[in-house]
C-alpha cells in the first residue's frame, strides 16, 4: 500500500524567504508525484507533477520539487515565498501503470507568510 | 476555475439521513474521483469511476456508495449519517483511468451531519 508522509504540520515564514516542504513516499513500485496547493477557500489545484525524466520538475508559481528515488522523497522548493503563498500544500502519490485510479495524500502543511 | 462543477456546496443534515452529493467533471474527462477530507484524517480517496465503471476504490464506508451516469456525471450517495462524516467532499476528474495524470478538482461540497 501507498503512504505519504509529509513533515511539517505549520509552517511560518517571512516574506522572502526560503521555503522547503519535505514530503516522503512508501511504495515499491514506480509512482507518479504531484504536490497540490489549496488557497483559503478555495479548491486544490496542482502546482507541479513529475512522471519521468528530469527529477528536478519546475511548476507555476515559482515552485521546483526534487524527486530523490533513493530518498524517496518529492521535496517542494521556493526560493523566495510571498504573501500569497500562504496555503496549505499537499503532496500525493500514485502507482503508474496500474488500473488503480487511486492517488494517495499526505496530510497537508499549512503555510503562512507574514507580510 | 477547474472545470469542474459540484452540488450543493453546503449541506447539513441530521444524523441517519442520507444524501447525494453531485459532480460533473472537466469536459472530455472520463474519470470521476471522489475524496473525503476531514480534520483528523487530512484528504482521504474514496472511489474512482471511469467512463460509468468503478474502477478503483478506497477508504469508502458501505453507507456510503457512488456511481456514474451515461452523460459522465457522478453522484456520491451517504446514508445513515453519522457526525463523523461532516467533511468537505470533494470531486475531481482527470481523462483517463491507467496512466494518471493531473487531477482537477471542484470547489467541494460542505457536509454538516447535527
Amino acid at each position: 500500500a501507498q503512504s505519504v508522509s509529509q513533515h511539517n504540520h505549520h509552517v511560518i515564514l517571512s516574506e522572502a524567504a526560503s521555503l522547503e516542504l519535505g514530503c516522503n513516499y512508501s511504495y515499491g513500485g514506480t509512482v507518479n508525484l504531484f504536490w497540490y496547493v489549496q488557497y483559503p477557500g478555495q479548491h486544490l489545484q496542482l502546482l507541479l507533477k513529475y512522471f519521468s525524466g528530469d527529477p528536478l520538475v519546475k511548476g507555476i508559481k515559482g515552485f521546483e520539487a526534487e524527486f530523490i528515488k533513493s530518498k524517496f522523497s518529492f521535496n517542494l522548493r521556493k526560493p523566495s515565498v510571498q504573501w500569497s503563498d500562504t496555503a496549505e500544500y499537499f503532496c500525493a502519490v500514485n502507482a503508474r501503470n496500474t488500473n488503480a485510479g487511486k492517488s494517495t495524500f499526505g496530510d497537508g502543511t499549512t503555510l503562512t507568510v507574514k507580510p | 476555475d477547474s472545470g469542474v462543477t459540484q452540488t450543493p456546496k453546503h449541506l447539513i443534515t441530521a444524523t441517519g439521513q442520507r444524501v447525494t452529493l453531485r459532480c460533473s467533471p472537466r469536459s472530455g474527462d472520463l474519470s470521476v474521483y471522489w475524496y473525503q477530507q476531514s480534520l483528523d484524517q487530512g484528504l482521504q480517496f474514496l472511489i474512482q469511476y471511469y467512463n460509468g465503471e468503478e474502477r478503483a476504490k478506497g477508504n469508502i464506508l458501505e453507507r456510503f456508495s457512488a456511481q456514474q451516469f451515461p452523460d459522465l456525471h457522478s453522484e456520491l450517495n451517504l446514508s445513515s449519517l453519522e457526525l463523523g462524516d461532516s467533511a468537505l467532499y470533494f470531486c475531481a476528474s482527470s481523462v483517463g483511468q491507467v496512466r494518471i495524470d493531473e487531477q482537477f478538482f471542484g470547489p467541494g461540497t460542505r457536509l454538516t451531519v447535527l
